[in-house]
């Protein structure tokens, strides 16, 4: 079974500069999560999606931040501008509908971005 | 804002060793669940727990639940070299405090096994 992919890697920018941010879940799972994880820190839920439909985006900076799941499959996460505290691991993760919420969540690898 | 705080932050054993690592938590929970983390292979899921159970196991891992107390221990027996990793505890609401599938991290505990 394919993983869940997110692109790029690693991504460098400068301050008040935007980027973007994809992910692509794993096959017929419901539900993508983003989060933000800061060096030293356990990552923190920015946004859930069930499908395409936002279920909880509260710890989302919604002056900078912005993210869709057109479809219910793919998503990107935007932040326009980027500020320095931006910089961090952006994860991103799916689990199945079905078995909530004893589902164990499945991550990607990661987007490195650091805001120069 | 982290649910968890890890104890200990780091931790250093020799391989063949057991590791146990704490997690203390704050408000009622549906079930908790450990990760790690390393640069290999990323965040993967290791056990879930939930809260009517005490403890369980899985392979060299045991994890125990006291929701009186709001804590988790895991226990690593028999360590090795590739058990070196970053370990989170994530706790998942109970339906009285939202419910869901919603994921908090605690702050992790960064454990280093030497040959």
């Amino acid at each position: 079974e394919a993983g869940v992919a997110q692109s790029p890697r690693y991504k460098i920018i400068e301050k008040r500069q935007s980027v973007a941010f994809w992910c692509n879940p794993i096959s017929g799972h419901a539900t993508l999560y983003w989060y933000q994880q800061i060096l030293g820190q356990g990552p923190k839920l920015l946004i859930q999606f069930q499908n395409n439909g936002v279920v909880d985006d509260s710890q989302l900076p919604k002056d900078r931040f912005s993210a869709e799941r057109l479809k219910g499959v793919d998503s990107t996460l935007k932040i326009q501008p980027a500020k320095l505290e931006d910089s961090a691991v952006y994860l991103c993760a799916s689990s199945p509908r079905r078995g909530m919420p004893y589902n164990e969540q499945f991550f990607g690898p990661g987007t490195r971005l650091t805001v120069l | 804002s982290q649910q968890g705080e890890e104890d200990p932050q780091a931790l250093s054993i020799q391989e063949g060793e057991n590791a146990t690592m704490n997690c203390s938590y704050k408000t009622s929970i549906n079930n908790l669940q450990w990760y790690r983390q390393n640069s290999g292979r990323g965040l993967v899921h290791l056990i879930l727990i939930r809260s009517n159970e005490r403890e369980k196991h899985s392979g060299r891992l045991r994890v125990t639940l006291d929701t009186s107390k709001k804590s988790s221990s895991l226990l690593i027996t028999a360590s090795r070299a590739a058990d070196t990793a970053s370990y989170f505890c994530a706790t998942v609401p109970s339906i009285l405090t939202g419910g869901g599938n919603k994921l908090t991290f605690g702050t992790g505990t960064q454990l280093k096994v030497e040959l």
